[in-house]
């Protein structure tokens, strides 16, 4: 089955500390995987997009890692900020005759001063 | 910067009521989508189109329709709604062509539907 499966559910943080948040699939053939991050009432936004063949990728502090043999990605969060507290959810694409977003619940993150 | 625009941020309405809500994006992206998002559930898509005129149906359409007719434009439809319809619904678009999905998403901001 396609599943896409986050955790934690939820993290509570203090400012300027770093974390992880992990994201294992069972889904194939693979295409991508996506980290997008939402706030609270709005739409989610990306914050990496990886290839099969990429293993890491940067966006400011944020650091995305993927191993395709074990089907894990992570996000890597340093330094936090007030406004990291989010949603972070990881977005699988399968690609087989035609393609297929597979979500991830998401983790919930709270950063406090 | 692709914009991605909803009609309604809140909209209450009562069972049995036919609903529109209303997705417009002004980058001239070829496909867009109509999700929806419950807690615990993550995003479920509902339906996409990748041109104008051309629907298709994702993982939960029972209970929705949709509309394109203008290429920057896609409608969800309740036709009649039912409680179980309460839900946060987001449209997102991406350029893609050809159907695939790809491209980036970019997503709006999201319209919390509740229906009493």
């Amino acid at each position: 089955k396609n599943q896409v499966e986050q955790n934690p559910q939820s993290l509570i943080i203090l400012e300027g500390k770093n974390c992880t948040l992990q994201c294992n699939y069972t889904v194939s053939p693979f295409s991508n995987l996506r980290w997008y991050k939402q706030d609270t009432g709005r739409g989610p936004v990306s914050l990496t997009i990886m290839t099969f063949s990429e293993n890491t990728k940067s966006n400011g502090r944020y650091t995305a890692t993927l191993d395709a043999d074990t089907k894990q990605s992570s996000l890597h969060i340093t330094a936090s900020q007030l406004s990291d507290s989010a949603s972070y959810i990881c977005v699988v694409i399968r690609s087989y005759n035609t393609d297929k977003l597979i979500f991830g619940t998401g983790t919930r993150l709270q950063v406090f001063p | 910067d692709v914009k991605v625009t909803q009609s309604s941020r809140y909209l209450v309405k009562r069972t049995g009521e036919k609903v529109f809500l209303e997705c417009v994006q002004d980058m001239d992206h070829e496909n867009m989508f109509w999700y929806r998002q419950d807690p615990g559930l993550g995003l479920r898509l509902i339906y996409f189109s990748y041109d104008v005129k051309m629907k298709e149906k994702g993982d939960i359409p029972e209970g929705y329709s949709v509309s394109r007719e203008k290429k920057e434009r896609f409608s969800l439809i309740l036709e009649s709604a039912s409680t179980n319809q309460t839900s946060m619904y987001l449209c997102a678009s991406s350029l893609e062509e050809g159907g695939t999905l790809l491209d980036e998403q970019f997503f709006g901001p999201g319209t919390r539907l509740t229906v009493l």
